[in-house]
């Protein structure tokens, strides 16, 4: 089944500590992108990546980082995780980049930084 | 800039009744135009999409028309189902002065429909 996954789904963690979450395609999208969803402000892309070993910030790039070894795989790392990281983070990718592709989101990883 | 605006929610129907959700963008260029499903607990999903001005995207018995003149792209539905009850974000696709495609997402409207 054609997916994106993403782990762990429910992550409450304290103030500092390092954590990854992770996000893998199966289906050989060279396009992924990490997204933030926050009341009253919808989604805000975080980091984005065209293809292996090319990554950008997009518009809230702040306390996170990203890397992309594989084509399959983009995890998110917060190194010093702050309670404004608490949010619902929403990993996607699509096929590649254009003004005709779908993006498919995996199912969203809730974080609470406390 | 770039930036889509959508109707607040929560928006409540009866089962059956006609849905509108607005949604308007202003954008530099000719962007596609996107509407984009959540239901509980899940990612979001796409419904449909529009690529240029004129252009009606429609998918399970939603539709919406890409108006350049207008700068909107407005959802509806002729007769709505409880199963319908979810979050709809409308979004952009514009293409960069860096060169690369990015999506601007609105912030989400709440659908709640009633039996």
């Amino acid at each position: 089944e054609a997916q994106v996954t993403q782990n762990p789904r429910y992550l409450i963690t304290v103030t500092g500590k390092k954590l990854t979450v992770t996000c893998s395609q199966n289906m050989n999208h060279e396009y992924m992108s990490w997204y933030r969803q926050d009341p009253g402000l919808g989604l805000r892309q975080i980091y984005y990546s065209m293809n292996v070993e090319v990554t950008d910030k997009g518009d809230v790039p702040e306390g996170y980082k990203v890397s992309r070894k594989e084509k399959r795989n983009f995890p998110l790392i917060l190194e010093s995780p702050s309670p404004n990281q608490t949010s619902l983070y929403f990993c996607a990718s699509s096929l590649s980049w254009g003004p005709l592709e779908e993006q498919y989101f995996g199912p969203g990883t809730r974080l609470t930084v406390t | 800039g770039n930036s889509v605006t959508q109707m607040e929610g929560p928006v409540t129907l009866s089962e059956e009744a006609f849905l509108t959700i607005n949604c308007t963008y202003t954008a530099t260029g000719y962007p596609s135009l996107f509407w984009y499903v959540q239901y509980p607990g899940e990612g979001l999903q796409l419904l449909l999409k529009a690529t240029k001005a004129d252009d009606k995207g429609s998918n399970k018995g939603f539709e919406a028309t890409y108006r350049k003149e207008t700068t909107s792209f407005h959802l509806e539905k002729g007769s709505v189902q409880v199963s319908d009850s979810a979050v709809y974000f409308c979004a952009l696709l514009v293409f960069t002065t860096s060169g690369t495609y990015k999506y601007i997402f609105g912030t989400g409207t709440r659908l709640k429909v009633l039996a």
